[in-house]
C-alpha cells in the first residue's frame, strides 16, 4: 500500500514568495495532520482535519499560513508571503478515526527560505 | 493534558538491550501510550502501542506499570540502524490539537 505522499521533497525559495506544500494521505484515513519540525522547537502540530474539515488550527503560527483539504485525497499547506524563519521540515500525517490509531507520516518537505 | 518527559539522549553499544523510559503522570483513563521512531530525513514511524502491562512485537517491547504513570520502551540487541530519535506520545484525543504533543524525544546513539 502507498503511504502518505508529500511533494515537493525539497523547496528553496526567496523571502516573500508563495510556497505551497502538498500531501496525499493514505486512502481511507479520516484524519490528516500538518506538522513542522525544527531543531529549536521540535515537532509541532500546525493543523489537522477530520473528513476534510479543519478541526483545530491553533498551531498555525500566523495568518501567513493557510491549509486546505478540498477532498479526501489531497491537502495543501500554503505560506504567503514566506519568511526565512519559516525554514523547517514540514510533515503531513494521516490516521484512521479511532483515537488510538497511530499516525502515518510522509517523508516531509524540507523548506528553505532565503 | 498528558505531558510526557523523556531523557534527551542515550548512548549504547551494538548487541545491548536499551530501555527508554517516559514519564506521564497525568495520563487519562482512556489514554493509550504510543512510541514512534524517527530517522534523519524521514517522518516518525509507529513502532509500538500499549495500554497496560506488557506489549511485544517484532521490533520492541513496551512495559507499563499498574499505575500507568510511566512506560518503558525496550529494544533488544540494538544495532547501528537503531540510531534514531524515539518519541513517547500519550493519548491522541482528536478533540483538540493541544492533546497531540510529541515532545522533544530521546536521541539514541548506538556505537559499534
Amino acid at each position: 500500500d502507498a503511504g502518505v505522499i508529500q511533494s515537493p521533497r525539497h523547496e528553496v525559495t526567496e523571502m516573500g514568495q508563495e510556497v505551497t506544500l502538498r500531501c496525499k494521505p493514505i486512502s481511507g484515513h479520516d484524519y490528516l495532520f500538518w506538522y513542522r519540525q525544527t531543531m529549536m522547537r521540535g515537532l509541532e502540530l500546525l493543523i489537522y482535519f477530520n473528513n476534510n474539515v479543519p478541526i483545530d488550527d491553533s498551531g498555525m503560527p500566523e495568518d501567513r499560513f493557510s491549509a486546505k483539504m478540498p477532498n479526501a485525497s489531497f491537502s495543501t499547506l500554503k505560506i504567503q508571503p514566506s519568511e526565512p524563519r519559516d525554514s523547517a521540515v514540514y510533515f503531513c500525517a494521516s490516521s484512521l478515526a479511532d483515537r488510538n490509531q497511530p499516525q502515518h507520516f510522509g517523508d516531509g518537505t524540507r523548506l528553505s527560505i532565503l | 493534558l498528558a505531558k510526557t518527559t523523556q531523557p534527551i539522549s542515550m548512548d549504547s553499544y551494538e548487541g545491548q538491550e536499551v530501555n527508554i523510559t517516559c514519564s506521564h503522570n497525568n495520563i487519562a483513563t482512556n489514554d493509550y501510550i504510543t512510541w514512534y521512531q524517527q530517522f534523519p530525513s524521514q517522518g516518525p514511524r509507529f513502532i509500538i502501542q500499549g495500554y497496560k502491562t506488557k506489549v511485544t512485537n517484532e521490533v520492541a517491547s513496551l512495559f507499563i506499570p499498574a499505575d500507568r504513570k510511566s512506560s518503558t520502551l525496550s529494544l533488544p540487541r540494538v544495532s547501528l540502524s537503531d540510531t534514531a530519535v524515539y518519541y513517547c506520545l500519550v493519548g491522541q484525543e482528536y478533540s483538540s490539537a493541544s492533546k497531540i504533543i510529541f515532545g522533544s524525544g530521546t536521541r539514541l546513539s548506538i556505537r559499534p
